[in-house]
C-alpha cells in the first residue's frame, strides 16, 4: 500500500510570494489533514477534510491560507502572500475516517523557507 | 483546550540501555487516546505506541512501553535496550473529544550513543 505523497520536498520563495503543497492521501482514506511545523515546536493542526468537506479549519490564518480537496482525494494547501513566519514544515497526513480513532498516517512534508 | 507538555527537550541514552521520556497533559474528558510518534531527520512522522485511556493495562510494543497514570495525567514512553536507529525526535500525542485530532507537545530529540 502506497503511503502519502507529498510535492515538493523542499521550497525556498521570498515573502510576499505565493505557494502551493500538494498531497495525495492514502487511497481510501476519507480524511486528510495539513499541519503546520515549526522549527523546535510540535505539528500544529491547520485544517481538516472529510471527503471534501471541511471538518476543522480553526486554526488556518483564512487571509493567507487556503487549502482544497475538490474530489475527496487529494488536496492542495496555498500560501499568499507568504510572510516570513511561514517558515515551516507542511505536513500532510490521513487516516481511514474520523469517527472513532484511526491512526493517521503521515507523509515526508514539505519544508518551506521564506526569505 | 487540551495541551500537551514535554518538559525535556533533550535526551542522551548509551546504547542498550533505558531511557524514558516525560509527557503530561491537561483535559476535562474521560475518554481519549493517547500517542507517542518519532520523527527522525527524514520528518517522516511514524506511530510507535498508543494507549486507549480506559484500559488500566499500559501499553507495549516490542522495546517500547508506557508508564499511564490518568489520575496524573502522566504519560511516559519507556525505550529498553536503545538501538541507534531510536534517535530521533520524540512527540506526545492526545486525541479526544472527536473528529480523530491530534494534538502535539514540543518534542523531545532522543540521542543515543556508543
Amino acid at each position: 500500500e502506497a503511503g502519502v505523497a507529498q510535492s515538493p520536498r523542499y521550497k525556498i520563495i521570498e515573502k510576499r510570494q505565493s505557494v502551493a503543497f500538494w498531497c495525495n492521501p492514502i487511497s481510501g482514506h476519507a480524511t486528510l489533514y495539513w499541519y503546520q511545523q515549526i522549527l523546535g515546536q510540535g505539528p500544529k493542526l491547520l485544517i481538516q477534510f472529510q471527503n471534501n468537506g471541511v471538518v476543522d479549519d480553526s486554526q488556518l490564518p483564512k487571509d493567507r491560507f487556503s487549502a482544497e480537496r475538490l474530489k475527496g482525494v487529494d488536496s492542495t494547501l496555498k500560501i499568499q502572500p507568504a510572510k516570513l513566519e511561514d517558515s515551516a514544515v507542511y505536513l500532510c497526513a490521513s487516516s481511514r475516517t474520523m469517527t472513532g480513532t484511526y491512526e493517521q498516517y503521515f507523509g515526508p512534508g514539505t519544508r518551506l523557507t521564506v526569505t | 483546550a487540551q495541551t500537551v507538555t514535554q518538559s525535556q527537550p533533550e535526551m542522551s541514552v548509551q546504547e542498550a540501555e533505558t531511557v524514558t521520556l516525560s509527557c503530561t497533559y491537561d483535559t476535562s474528558e474521560s475518554d481519549y487516546y493517547l500517542f507517542w510518534y518519532k520523527q527522525p531527520p527524514s520528518r517522516q512522522m511514524i506511530l510507535v505506541i498508543r494507549q486507549e485511556a480506559y484500559k488500566q493495562q499500559n501499553a507495549t510494543e516490542n522495546r517500547f512501553s508506557v508508564n499511564f497514570q490518568k489520575a496524573a495525567k502522566s504519560f511516559s514512553l519507556k525505550i529498553s535496550d536503545s538501538q541507534l536507529g531510536d534517535a530521533a525526535m520524540y512527540f506526545c500525542a492526545y486525541n479526544g473529544g472527536g473528529g480523530n485530532k491530534l494534538t502535539f507537545g514540543t518534542g523531545t530529540q532522543l540521542k543515543v550513543e556508543l
